[in-house]
């Protein structure tokens, strides 16, 4: 059964320090998708990194990069230089490519102090 | 402005009352959701729909019923809301198999009394 687990309920990092944020998954189908959301105080889901099961580099947007192992079943999201403005809940998500279900982990409270 | 557009924002019911929640997208995509979120709970999928015409269950579908209208309108029926069901709602969108990020409304606050 597809399944996302965040073991970290929370976590405090310091301004301009790099942090990690685990996730790992669980899927019998071979193609699937895993996201990061970031959701801020005000609500809003905020789409951060994608990588596909079929990727061979680890996706990296910005200041965002996901350090995929995909013999491990994990999809760690790792923060580089970190901001105040990065305080809020991140969440890992998983779409499974036959059902095209998607499908969230509960979530990891990120608390960035300076 | 493109997106995902959520109605209403708030509601309060009684239990025992019946509510329909509204999302209408113009993002032209084929798959869309429904999520709810908890506390401590992230979100879980309610009812998806990949294409026009089909839906889905999801995590928890109990309590809730869905339509998928058209191609733009995705709405969750209540039919006799509980204390249970209170919760912030989400829809959201996507392009089917899509490897970019699914757009959400900007959620409903639900409150069953």
């Amino acid at each position: 059964a597809q399944k996302i687990t965040q073991t970290q309920p929370g976590m405090f990092v310091q301004e301009k320090e790099a942090v990690t944020l685990d996730c790992t998954y669980d899927t019998s189908d071979p193609s699937y998708g895993l996201f990061w959301y970031k959701q801020p105080s005000s609500g809003e889901m905020i789409f951060l990194i994608y990588q596909g099961s079929y990727d061979q580099q680890n996706a990296t947007e910005g200041r965002y990069s996901l350090n995929f192992q995909k013999a491990r079943k994990s999809a760690n999201l790792v923060i580089s230089a970190s901001q105040l403005g990065d305080s809020a809940m991140y969440f890992c998500a998983m779409r499974e490519g036959m059902t095209d279900k998607l499908i969230f982990g509960t979530g990891t409270r990120l608390q960035v102090f300076p | 402005n493109a997106g995902v557009t959520q109605t209403p924002k708030f509601q309060v019911l009684k239990t025992g009352q019946s509510m329909t929640l509204q999302c209408a997208q113009d993002m032209n995509h084929n798959s869309m959701y429904w999520y709810r979120q908890d506390p401590g709970m992230g979100l879980r999928l309610i009812y998806y729909s990949a294409s026009e015409g089909t839906t889905d269950k999801g995590e928890v579908p109990n309590g809730y019923n869905v339509s998928r209208l058209n191609k733009r309108e995705f709405s969750l029926r209540l039919e006799s809301a509980a204390p249970s069901q209170t919760s912030v709602y989400f829809c959201a969108t996507a392009v089917r198999g899509g490897n970019y990020g699914y757009t959400f409304g900007s959620g409903t606050r639900l409150t069953v009394v």
